[in-house]
């Protein structure tokens, strides 16, 4: 089976800093995905692992190590429309099936 | 280039009725999926289609869904005989056609199902 845990909820401060983290243990691996959903809309691709290390765009960055089942997504530089749901993904042995945690509330503060 | 289309966006339905949500995947792309996000909960996978096929329907429940993707027009997920559990916020992704693994996801902005 799938399991994939990751914080409820997270508020952090306009500019800021926040890290959000993601663990697994899933019966295979094949690469880790982030989304971002805002309230009420579709899942946005924010970034994709499959090899250990950390990967930047932007503002966000994200980092993987599969020895240890984790993951963690960096949004620096919080802005207001950062205010949303972020999911964290596993796809496993297959090529095409995510098995998605609950997902992480951020509410950004002014 | 439109991005996945769903539609309706919202669909009430009474206990014992069927509902039916579309799914138009982006320009170019044939493969087809359906997830279930219910309340508080993560998107649960539920089908994985491509044109006149199903490819894996591990996450359907047994009965009363059923979900095809034809020749020509949308991918449907009918659910017949609604209960309330069936309540959630339905998404399609499409990816292009292809032998490697997809680095990313296409999702349309969900049917919001709700069963009264």
């Amino acid at each position: 089976g799938q399991n994939i845990d990751q914080p409820t909820e997270m508020t952090a401060t306009e500019g800021a800093i926040v890290q959000i983290n993601c663990t697994y243990q899933t019966s295979g691996f094949n690469g880790l995905f982030w989304y971002q959903q805002h309230a009420g809309e579709a899942p946005t691709f924010l970034s994709y692992n499959v090899l250990d290390g950390l990967e930047e765009k932007g503002r966000f960055s994200s980092f993987l190590s599969r020895s240890k089942g984790y993951s963690y997504l960096l949004l620096k530089e919080l802005q207001m429309k950062d205010s949303a749901s972020y999911l964290c993904a596993v796809r496993d042995g297959n090529d095409y099936k995510l098995s998605f945690g609950a997902g992480t509330t951020v509410t950004v503060r002014a | 280039n439109a991005g996945v289309m769903q539609n309706p966006r919202h669909l009430v339905r009474r206990r014992g009725q069927e509902a039916r949500l579309r799914c138009s995947p982006m320009k170019g792309h044939s493969h087809v999926y359906w997830y279930r996000q219910l309340p508080e909960e993560g998107l649960k996978f539920m089908v994985y289609l491509q044109k006149e096929n199903i490819i894996d329907e591990s996450g359907m429940p047994k009965e009363r869904f059923s979900a095809e993707f034809p020749k020509e027009g949308p991918s449907i997920l009918r659910i017949q005989q609604v209960v309330r559990g069936d309540s959630a916020a339905y998404f399609c992704a499409s990816s292009p056609p292809g032998s490697e693994p997809i680095t990313e996801a296409f999702f349309g902005q969900g049917t919001r199902l709700t069963v009264v």
